[in-house]
């Protein structure tokens, strides 16, 4: 899975299917992370974040969980669209450096018609 | 609110060449960012600023210089222009308190710069 550090490149999912995008990260005192959707062409956009005292957070067919004792998040897109079609980064404000935004390396989903 | 503006969006640079790509935000947000991205890659940070008159060096500061005159604006310098650092660019802000609340931030629509 893909971590503020390590990345899945390509997850290729049916018209329809759920997608289910990981990361991983390493600093047991991050309180707040950040999914963005970057689309060809265009800048990151925000999705949806969470704070570490809550496990899970719903948007419109998102929903990013977040497990602690493991260090793990991801995020899930209901009923996947062409639309989503994207790269997705989770990002996380670093608090040795000024919060500034860390960033994984991105999974690219791809959906099938 | 315009949010984060680039310009240019795009420019070819030959090899020596200096220049600067600018970033603005109406948002009063605090904290400045300048990324790079290469193709098929993540993002990578060269500086970003906590306020206006302090920077700071990100993962790739190399060839590039910044500014933070004011609260709105950030600047990306380029001195002499090298093939490496042919790349689509991006500024972004956002809120922050250190040690407190930290909002998302928001990206501009990037500059794509090639260098030849």
């Amino acid at each position: 899975g893909e971590s503020v550090g390590l990345h899945l490149p390509t997850l290729s999912v049916q018209e329809g299917d759920n997608s289910i995008i990981n990361c991983a990260y390493s600093n047991s005192a991050s309180d707040y992370f950040i999914w963005y959707k970057q689309e060809s062409g265009k800048g990151p956009q925000f999705i949806i974040d969470i704070r570490s005292n809550m496990d899970k957070r719903q948007g419109q067919r998102v929903t990013v969980l977040l497990n602690k004792t493991v260090k793990h998040l991801s995020l899930q897109i209901a009923a996947t669209q062409p639309g989503d079609s994207a790269v997705y980064f989770c990002a996380e404000p670093s608090r040795n450096a000024g919060n500034m935004l860390t960033f994984g390396g991105g999974t690219r989903l791809m959906v099938k018609p | 609110n315009a949010g984060v503006t680039q310009t240019p969006k795009f420019r070819i640079l030959k090899i020596g060449q200096s220049m600067t790509l600018q970033c603005t935000q109406d948002m009063n947000h605090n904290y400045m960012y300048w990324y790079r991205q290469d193709p098929g890659m993540g993002l990578k940070l060269i500086y970003y600023s906590v306020g206006a008159g302090i920077t700071d060096k990100g993962e790739v500061p190399n060839g590039y210089n910044v500014s933070r005159s004011t609260t709105e604006d950030f600047p990306l310098r380029l001195e002499l222009a090298a093939p490496s650092q042919t790349s689509v660019y991006f500024c972004a802000s956002s809120y922050s308190i250190r040690g407190g609340t930290n909002t998302e931030a928001f990206f501009g629509q990037g500059t794509r710069l090639t260098v030849v």
